[in-house]
């Protein structure tokens, strides 16, 4: 079964850019969530979809967005880059609603200079 | 604020001794503790994970211990090898949240296993 899948796996973008990222969840798993990965800030939580829906959203500025499709795959989307933004960015996925297992993908480099 | 809060912050341990991390949370809603390994480069990947209604959990090498009256759980990585270095991130969640899922993560701890 292959993992999740993220992509691309490095971008390099200029401050006030937008940027956009992919992620396809391992197969038959319906519940996909991101986070942002820095040295400072360590782990933290972007947001959670599931049925296409956004069932929970973290700490983050309005321009930090993300959508499902209806095969499950997510993505999210930076508008106006700021050097902060550069970060790890991975994405979750997890077969069941409440189901407590989320498998990660390799993360997408995100620099922004 | 940070939900889960995890020591030491690096740690160096030899081969063949005991790797222990730390982990404490005050969120009593919480009901699922994961720990996930990173290698450099890699996405963090799920070890072992432990609900609170068990005080412990073996998986091979690496046992988790929890104690709910303290809100505190830790990772026991016995026997470790050169191949166990890598950044250990403790998490919690509430897995019966209706409103979503998401994982509150502690800043990690960095292992070293020298030969």
């Amino acid at each position: 079964k292959a993992g999740v899948t993220q992509t691309p796996r490095y971008l390099i973008k200029t401050r006030g850019q937008q940027v956009t990222l992919s992620c396809s969840p391992i197969s038959g798993h319906r519940s996909v969530s991101w986070y942002q990965q820095t040295p400072g800030q360590g782990l933290q939580f972007l947001f959670e979809y599931f049925s296409e829906t956004q069932r929970n959203k973290g700490n983050f500025p309005g321009r930090f967005s993300g959508r499902q499709f209806s095969n499950s795959r997510s993505e999210m989307n930076v508008s106006t880059l700021e050097l902060g933004d550069s970060a790890l960015y991975l994405c979750a996925s997890s077969p069941q609603p409440l189901n407590t297992e989320a498998f990660f993908g390799q993360g997408t480099r995100l620099t922004v200079v | 604020q940070q939900q889960v809060k995890q020591s030491p912050q690096s740690l160096i341990v030899q081969k063949g001794g005991i790797s222990i991390i730390n982990c404490a949370y005050e969120n009593t809603a919480f009901d699922y503790f994961p720990w996930y390994q990173q290698f450099p480069g890699k996405g963090p990947a799920l070890l072992i994970a432990i609900r609170p209604d068990v005080s412990e959990k073996k998986e091979g090498r690496f046992t988790i211990s929890f104690n709910k009256s303290a809100k505190q759980f830790s990772l026991h990585i016995m026997d470790s090898q050169p191949g166990d270095s890598a950044t250990y991130f403790c998490a919690a969640s509430n897995s019966m949240r209706n409103s979503g899922y998401a994982l509150n993560f502690g800043k990690g701890t960095s292992l070293l296993v020298t030969p």
